[in-house]
């Protein structure tokens, strides 16, 4: 069974560019979460969604940061302008309903120079 | 306060020992808990849900003391491969915010 997919798994950039992550939640999971994970500070929870409508954004950093789920099968973080401090791994996850048990995609490496 | 504490270690014990982590919630309404285990470089993965009443799975044991706001998670006879950061989680009230602990590395040495 295909997991959760995310592209692209590296992403190199400058600072003030645009980047798009995307990610593909399982089939049937009506729940998708968007993370960051970094030495400091650890996984923060972003942004989840519950049948493509945002719940809560509270855990987006900044207005640079804003995501989508224009449908069932398809989300997208998006930065713009990015930052180097911006640089972590960004994982997307997944679950059948609500916060029960969380499918995680391989997540993003995301760096900007 | 942080919503959830865990002792980051690293925890450092020879195969085949017992080892015991414990994780601590500041909201007591706080709905579910997981334990998750997260190789280096990698994502993090389901270990166990986490009941009141306590849930075994192998050589795991999972235990919930809502009173005291704590959750701990057992490992008997450790493996190599249980070599990990485990990684503590509190779902907030209403079923959806997620909140990770910052994690406890275990390493298992031969």
């Amino acid at each position: 069974d295909a997991g959760v997919i995310q592209s692209p798994r590296h992403e190199v950039t400058e600072m003030g560019q645009e980047v798009t992550l995307r990610c593909k939640p399982i089939s049937g999971h009506n729940s998708l979460f968007w993370y960051r994970q970094t030495m400091m500070r650890g996984l923060e929870l972003l942004i989840y969604f519950n049948n493509n409508v945002p719940i809560d954004d509270s855990g987006m950093p900044e207005d640079r940061f804003s995501a989508k789920m224009p449908n069932a099968s398809f989300s997208t973080l998006k930065i713009q302008p990015s930052e180097p401090r911006d640089s972590a791994v960004y994982f997307c996850a997944s679950s059948q309903q609500g916060a029960q048990p969380q499918h995680f995609g391989d997540g993003t490496r995301l760096s900007i120079l | 306060r942080k919503e959830v504490e865990q002792d980051p270690g690293p925890f450092n014990v020879p195969e085949g020992a017992t080892v015991a982590f414990n994780c601590t919630y500041s909201n007591s309404a706080s709905q579910s808990f997981f334990w998750y285990r997260q190789d280096c470089r990698k994502e993090p993965k389901l270990l166990m849900s986490v009941y009141s009443s306590g849930n075994e799975d192998g050589r795991f044991t999972a235990q919930l003391n809502r009173a005291s706001q704590y959750i701990s998670l057992l490992i008997r006879d450790s493996k190599l491969s249980d070599s990990a950061t485990y990684l503590c989680v509190v779902v907030a009230p209403g079923g959806f915010k997620t909140i990770f602990g910052a994690g406890t590395r275990l390493f298992v040495k031969a």
